[in-house]
């Protein structure tokens, strides 16, 4: 079955403790993003990746780093978690801009005490 | 950063009637467009999308209509059913682009 899997489903974490969250596409798609949903803010992208290698900041890329070393995982580091990234993240891949938009994970809802 | 944003935030449609659901968007090189349903408890699934090259597409049970002139975007929903409860979100593009900017969502309740 062609998907994104994102791990962990949940997680609560202390302020600091660094974190990762892993996402995995098996549909060989070159654009992976990192989105945030936050209540009244909708969907906003952290960073992206155009294919192997190579990423770049979306909108809210402060407090967050991602890798890109294969074409099918892309995952999100947090290095000291805050709780203003306390949210529901979700992983997303697509083929490329302007064909079908993303595939999205089930997301990841994090919190940070 | 371009602007996303929809007319009502909550919609409440009795069982079997149709639905629209309305977006705005702000950047006239936004070039293609999509709209996406979110469950409760899952990701953003996506529905249908059109191109500025066209007026208006349909799927299956669901049409998009796009009227650039106004830079409007409408989901039309027919025979709603209560599994077509959800948030619904527009998402604009330009076609060369990298990415995708989404509205904030209209949550859909169908009242059977």
């Amino acid at each position: 079955e062609a998907q994104v899997t994102q791990n962990p489903r949940y997680l609560i974490t202390v302020t600091g403790k660094k974190l990762t969250v892993t996402c995995s596409q098996n549909m060989n798609h070159e654009y992976m993003s990192w989105y945030r949903q936050d209540p009244g803010l909708g969907l906003r992208q952290i960073y992206y990746s155009m294919n192997v290698e190579v990423t770049d900041k979306g909108d809210v890329p402060e407090g967050y780093k991602v890798s890109r070393k294969e074409k099918r995982n892309f995952p999100l580091i947090l290095e000291s978690p805050s709780p203003n990234q306390t949210s529901l993240y979700f992983c997303a891949s697509t083929p490329g801009t302007g064909a079908g938009g993303y595939t999205f994970g089930s997301g990841t809802r994090l919190t940070v005490v | 950063g371009e602007s996303v944003g929809l007319h009502l935030p909550t919609l409440s449609v009795q069982e079997g009637d149709n639905s629209i659901i309305n977006c705005a968007y702000s950047n006239s090189a936004s070039d293609y467009f999509i709209w996406y349903k979110q469950e409760s408890g899952k990701g953003p699934q996506f529905i249908i999308d059109i191109r500025s090259n066209m007026d208006k597409r349909q799927g299956q049970r669901v049409t998009v209509l796009l009227n650039k002139t106004v830079k409007h975007l409408s989901l039309h929903i027919a025979a709603t059913q209560p599994g077509d409860s959800a948030v619904y979100f527009c998402a604009e593009n330009t076609y060369t682009g990298n990415q995708f900017y989404f509205g904030t969502g209209t949550s859909l309740t169908v009242i059977p």
